[in-house]
C-alpha cells in the first residue's frame, strides 16, 4: 500500500500570502497523484490531477508539481474561500487507492 | 452538470446492516467506474470500494472486504453499498464519487454511525 504523509498538519496563513503544502509517497506514484480541497459539510473539490494539471474551473493561483514520491501544492496568494482542508491521493498503484492525512489550512 | 446524492445514512446497532445508495445525473452513468469514500470523525478520507464501469470488477479496501458490498444499477443511475456486519469504526460520512482517471467529483456525502 502506497502511503502518502502530508506535510505541515496545518499552515497559519493571512489572506494573500503564499501557501505551500507537501505529499511524500512512500513509494513512486509516478505522476498520478491529484489534490483535493475539502470544506465541513461540502463535497471533496478536484484541485489538481496528474501532479500538475489544474482541473476544470480551477483559478491559476494553484499549482501542482512533482514526480515520483514528493509533490507541491502551492496556493499563489490565499483567499478568504482557500482556507479548507488539502488531500493529496494516489491512483498509481492500487488497489487501495490512498489519501493523505490532509492539510488544514486556517487564517493566521 | 454532474450531480451525485448520497441517501440510506442513519443510526444502526453494531452488527446490523444498511444500504447506502448514490444517485447520479448530468453524465453517462454507465461509461464511468465509481467509488465509495468515507471518513471518520476528525479523521481523513478513506477509500472504501470500486466498481468497473461495467460492473465487471470491483475491489474493497480491507478493512471492508467481506463485509461490503458495491453494486451498481445502470437503468436507475443508482451505485449501492450494502454494509453488513457493521462495525462502530464504520461510523463515517460515506461519499460517493466519479472515476474520470482521477476521482473527479463527489457527492456531499451520507452519514452513518454505529452505536449501540
Amino acid at each position: 500500500e502506497v502511503v502518502l504523509t502530508q506535510s505541515p498538519a496545518t499552515l497559519s496563513l493571512s489572506p494573500g500570502e503564499r501557501a505551500t503544502l507537501s505529499c511524500r509517497a512512500s513509494q513512486s506514484v509516478s505522476n498520478y497523484l491529484a489534490w483535493y480541497q475539502h470544506k465541513p459539510g461540502q463535497a471533496p473539490r478536484l484541485l489538481i490531477y496528474d501532479a500538475s494539471n489544474r482541473a476544470t474551473g480551477i483559478p491559476d493561483r494553484f499549482s501542482g508539481n512533482g514526480s515520483g514520491t514528493d509533490f507541491t501544492l502551492t496556493i499563489s496568494s490565499l483567499e478568504p474561500e482557500d482556507f479548507a482542508v488539502y488531500y493529496c491521493h494516489q491512483r498509481f498503484n492500487w488497489p487501495p487507492l490512498t489519501f493523505g492525512g490532509g492539510t488544514k489550512v486556517e487564517i493566521k | 452538470q454532474v450531480q451525485l446524492v448520497e441517501s440510506g445514512g442513519g443510526v444502526v446497532q453494531p452488527g446490523r446492516s444498511l444500504r447506502l445508495s448514490c444517485a447520479a445525473s448530468g453524465f453517462t452513468f454507465s461509461r464511468f467506474g465509481m467509488h465509495w469514500v468515507r471518513q471518520a470523525p476528525g479523521k481523513g478520507l478513506e477509500w472504501v470500494a470500486v466498481i468497473w464501469y461495467d460492473g465487471s470488477d470491483n475491489h474493497y479496501a480491507d478493512s471492508v472486504k467481506g463485509r461490503f458490498t458495491i453494486s451498481r444499477d445502470d437503468s436507475k443511475n443508482t451505485l449501492y453499498l450494502q454494509m453488513n456486519s457493521l462495525r462502530v469504526e464504520d461510523t463515517a460520512v460515506y461519499y460517493c464519487a466519479r472515476d474520470y482517471g482521477p476521482i473527479d467529483y463527489w457527492g456531499q456525502g451520507t452519514q452513518v454511525t454505529v452505536s449501540s
